[in-house]
């Protein structure tokens, strides 16, 4: 069965340095990868997802990611974190094939001080 | 595009009531799953629909929890006789085709049993 394993429960970075998430995943054949973040009491929103092709993939608000096959790893990445970056960040898998349940990581809070 | 509607935003429910949680997908979007997010857990799937079919009801409490997607109409999840650790935020997701691509969440209903 998928998992996905996000080691770091909780995160504080000072606003203005750089940011990365750690995501590894397991799951036998290609997944489809995603990164969420939530804002206390809000919805998901997607940063980026990866499906194929180019292993960086660059998504909204300046964050990015890279699918590294060898590791089973899909990090996310922030050259420079801003103060709204502060919420909790979801990793998520899902089968490439058959349907698409989607498998989350626990979360990492990310807490920002100036 | 309207996007993912899931009402109401907050329900607020006695121990022992009944709780009905609505998901209109996508328009063109015929598949939809159910998640929930317990306090400090990431969200767990629940249960995977096309209209008048459930395809995967794994994740489901065994009693109490259940799930329709009506051929007019959204999707609906029921909760009967709520207890206290029902208490969690419920999010409905649709794609149009049961793959990962186009996979969207809506902002979720934040059930509240007290």
């Amino acid at each position: 069965a998928q998992s996905v394993t996000q080691p770091d429960i909780h995160i504080t970075v000072s606003e203005g340095a750089s940011l990365e998430l750690r995501c590894n995943y397991s799951y036998g054949a290609t997944p489809y990868l995603f990164w969420y973040v939530q804002s206390p009491g809000q919805g998901l929103q997607l940063l980026l997802k990866y499906f194929s092709g180019d292993t960086l993939v660059q998504g909204i608000k300046g964050f990015e990611a890279e699918f590294k096959r060898s590791q089973s790893s899909f990090n996310l990445r922030k050259p420079s974190v801003h103060w709204s970056d502060a919420a909790e960040y979801f990793c998520a898998v899902v089968n490439s094939g058959g349907y698409q349940k989607v498998t989350f990581g626990i979360g990492t809070k990310l807490q920002v001080i100036p | 595009n309207a996007g993912v509607m899931q009402n109401p935003r907050h329900l607020v429910r006695r121990r022992g009531q009944e709780a009905r949680l609505r998901c209109s997908p996508m328009k063109g979007h015929s598949h939809v799953y159910w998640y929930r997010q317990l306090p400090e857990e990431g969200l767990k799937f629940m249960v995977y629909l096309q209209k008048e079919n459930i395809i995967d009801e794994s994740g489901m409490p065994k009693e109490r929890f259940s799930a329709e997607f009506p051929k007019e109409g959204p999707s609906i999840l029921r909760i009967q006789q709520v207890v206290r650790g029902d208490s969690a935020a419920y999010f409905c997701a649709s794609s149009p085709d049961g793959t990962g691509h186009g996979y969207t969440f809506g902002s979720g209903t934040r059930l509240t049993v007290v």
